[in-house]
């Protein structure tokens, strides 16, 4: 069966610092890849997606960015934190052949 | 342009009671639509979907949704709330062919009183 696993679960960084979160999906190939952020009170925005290694879409300009290095990892980053970058940060994957997206457990990012 | 908009962030019913959770969609192509669960500090479980077929779909945990093209609705509802349905509950909608690229509406949070 296929997992998605992400980490850290939470995570505290100060302003300026950089970020690097990682996600890795198992059991399944060539998977569609997706960072999505979950802002304190408010609804899910989908920030990246990508269908390949190497292939990288932005769906909203921001301070982040991500980088998919091999078929199951997705990682997002960014050089330096900003107080707006604090939120819930999720990834997840889905298949050609399935009609929904899985999701990983979330990191808890706080940006102070 | 697609949109979702769920009516009302906050719900609050008694146990054993009906539980109603409302979304309308906008999407000029015909939608894949969502309900999906979060518990807090997790991530989201698929509840439900409707792709194409029955408009009316089952999922889990009793929940079940009808698509209503003439409304552009997509209601949640489970007959009988159990404590353990309190969570947040995200209507989402994609465009065909790619179900990862999600529109989320904004959560509507139930409560569940004893």
């Amino acid at each position: 069966s296929q997992t998605i696993h992400q980490w850290p679960a939470t995570l505290v960084q100060p302003v300026g610092s950089p970020l690097s979160l990682e996600c890795t999906v198992e059991g399944t190939s060539n998977p569609n890849l997706y960072w999505y952020r979950q802002a304190a009170g408010r609804g899910l925005q989908l920030l990246f997606y990508s269908v390949g290694i190497g292939q990288i879409s932005s769906e909203v300009p921001q301070n982040l960015s991500a980088s998919r290095p091999q078929d199951r990892q997705f990682i997002l980053s960014s050089k330096k934190l900003l107080l707006s970058d604090s939120g819930f940060y999720l990834c997840a994957w889905s298949g050609d052949l399935n009609t929904e997206a899985f999701f990983g457990q979330g990191t808890r990012l706080t940006v102070v | 342009a697609q949109s979702v908009t769920q009516l009302g962030s906050h719900v609050s019913v008694s146990e054993g009671a009906l539980v109603l959770l409302r979304c309308n969609y906008s999407s000029s192509v015909p939608p894949y639509l969502f309900w999906y669960v979060q518990y807090p500090n997790q991530g989201l479980q698929l509840l439900l979907k409707y792709t194409t077929g029955a408009t009316l779909v089952k999922g889990i945990n009793g929940f079940e949704a009808e698509f209503k093209k003439s409304e552009t609705s997509f209601h949640l509802t489970k007959p009988s709330a159990h404590m353990s349905d309190a969570a947040e509950y995200f209507c989402a909608v994609s465009l065909s062919g790619n179900t990862g690229k999600l529109i989320f509406g904004q959560g509507t949070t139930l409560q569940v009183k004893p």
